[in-house]
């Protein structure tokens, strides 16, 4: 079935270093790819999607580029910030027919330290 | 426009007894999807509903269920509590879930612990 594979965390860095959590993916179809992120106490939001291969999602600094060749969809900061420390989540949806489940990773706790 | 909201946000049970969990859905959107929270399993899909109809369900046991309403507001049911069910438990809503790589929006989630 389809999965969702991410770097194990935490991970902790200084601010204004350059953030990188890894993420592949197994499906059987054309997912579309998203990064989610969880704030202590609080639900999702989502971070940044792409739908197709080579499509590059990116919001307030953070950016993915949907790799089909290598499975992938990295997450990646130029400088992070204090206020950046959450859980991501890599996930999937797997647009197959008229449902939209999303699988998810097991999550990366990111730390910046001031 | 109002996020999605959940009730209640906190909850205690005991083994055995029954809860009800409720989701407001974002105006407009018909499609809200269920999903249960754990250090252990992580994030796993529960089901989802649209239009009033299951349209989608996870590898849960029956004790597990929900429903949707007319107004697309959605309640989730779990039957005879066990210390397992303790999770952060996850509604998200999204325009009708059909489009590729359409965003869900979730809620700020309810806590259940099962003591």
């Amino acid at each position: 079935g389809d999965s969702v594979t991410q770097m194990e965390g935490p991970v902790t860095l200084s601010e204004e270093a350059f953030l990188t959590i890894n993420c592949t993916y197994t499906a059987t179809g054309y997912p579309s790819l998203f990064w989610y992120v969880q704030y202590p106490g609080e639900g999702l939001q989502l971070l940044l999607k792409a739908t197709k291969a080579d499509d590059k999602g990116s919001n307030k600094g953070f950016e993915a580029t949907y790799r089909k060749e290598t499975t992938s969809f990295h997450l990646e900061k130029g400088s992070v910030q204090v206020s950046d420390s959450a859980v991501y989540f890599c996930a999937l949806s797997d647009y197959g027919g008229a449902t939209n489940k999303l699988i998810f990773g097991t999550g990366t706790l990111l730390a910046v330290q001031p | 426009k109002a996020g999605v909201t959940q009730t209640p946000r906190y909850l205690i049970k005991t083994r055995g007894q029954q809860v009800t969990l409720s989701c407001s859905p974002i105006s407009g959107h018909r499609s809200v999807s269920w999903y249960q929270q754990t250090p252990g399993q992580g994030l796993q899909f529960l089901f989802e509903y649209f239009s009033e109809t299951q349209r989608n369900k996870g590898n849960f046991p029956g004790r597990f269920s929900g429903r949707q309403f007319s107004n697309s507001r959605s309640e989730m049911n779990v039957s005879t509590l066990e210390l397992g069910d303790s999770a952060l438990y996850l509604c998200a809503s999204s325009l009708d879930g059909q489009g590729a790589g359409e965003t869900q929006y979730f809620g700020p989630g309810t806590r259940l612990l099962v003591l």
